[in-house]
């Protein structure tokens, strides 16, 4: 069985410049969240969508945003990018069924520069 | 943003001895989960534990839900040199608004062959 998806793997942007992550659950899977681990913060939730809404959301700036699809695959976008948002983005999947268990991506590393 | 308090936040053990972490936390979680993540991945699930005073154990490692229900421990037993990683606890809240996750801030584990 396929584990969660992420691509790309890794990119660099430019400050100003935004940029899209996208992420496959594990099949089944309809509950998708993204987290931002940096060195300083650690791991940090964004926001998690269920059945294409959003159902929670961190304490992030509205440059933060992400949608889910009716396949339940899932971008996350940064506008405006800045220095800071150098960081490992991580998506995760769940399943009701199995007691929630969240299961992480590899991770896309975006460098800012 | 909310972190667990994660304790010690490194080890630097000999091979074969034992090793003990653990997490607390301010909030009450139902569930609590024990991840590690290697250099460049995304976290791996450990453990998994669903129920106050829960003890689970997965091969070499044991972990338990506390009954206060705000802390958590982790124990490696007969540690080996694949053991090195960063390993994080993380607390669950599992109800209708969704999944989220809140981690602690790791505990790096070296492993002296």
């Amino acid at each position: 069985k396929a584990g969660v998806t992420q691509t790309p793997r890794y990119l660099i942007k430019t400050r100003g410049q935004q940029v899209t992550l996208s992420c496959s659950p594990i099949s089944g899977h309809r509950s998708v969240s993204w987290y931002q681990q940096t060195p300083g913060q650690g791991l940090q939730f964004l926001f998690e969508y269920f059945s294409e809404t959003q159902r929670n959301k961190g304490n992030f700036p509205g440059r933060f945003s992400g949608r889910q699809f009716s396949n339940s695959r899932s971008e996350m976008n940064v506008s405006t990018l800045e220095l800071g948002d150098s960081a490992l983005y991580l998506c995760a999947s769940s399943h009701p069924g199995v007691g929630n268990t969240i299961y992480f991506g590899e991770g896309s590393w975006l460098t800012v520069v | 943003g909310q972190q667990l308090n994660q304790s010690p936040q490194s080890m630097f053990i000999q091979e074969g001895e034992d090793v003990s972490m653990n997490c607390t936390s301010s909030s009450i979680f139902n569930t609590w989960l024990w991840y590690k993540q290697e250099p460049g991945e995304g976290p791996v699930l450990l453990i998994a534990l669903y129920k106050a005073g829960e003890l689970t154990s997965n091969g070499r490692l044991t972990a338990q839900f506390g009954i206060t229900r705000k802390d958590s421990f982790l124990n490696i037993s007969a540690s080996i040199p694949s053991d090195v990683g960063i390993y994080f606890c993380a607390g669950q809240l599992r109800n209708n608004a969704g999944n989220m996750l809140t981690f602690g801030g790791g505990t790096r584990l070296m492993v002296k062959p």
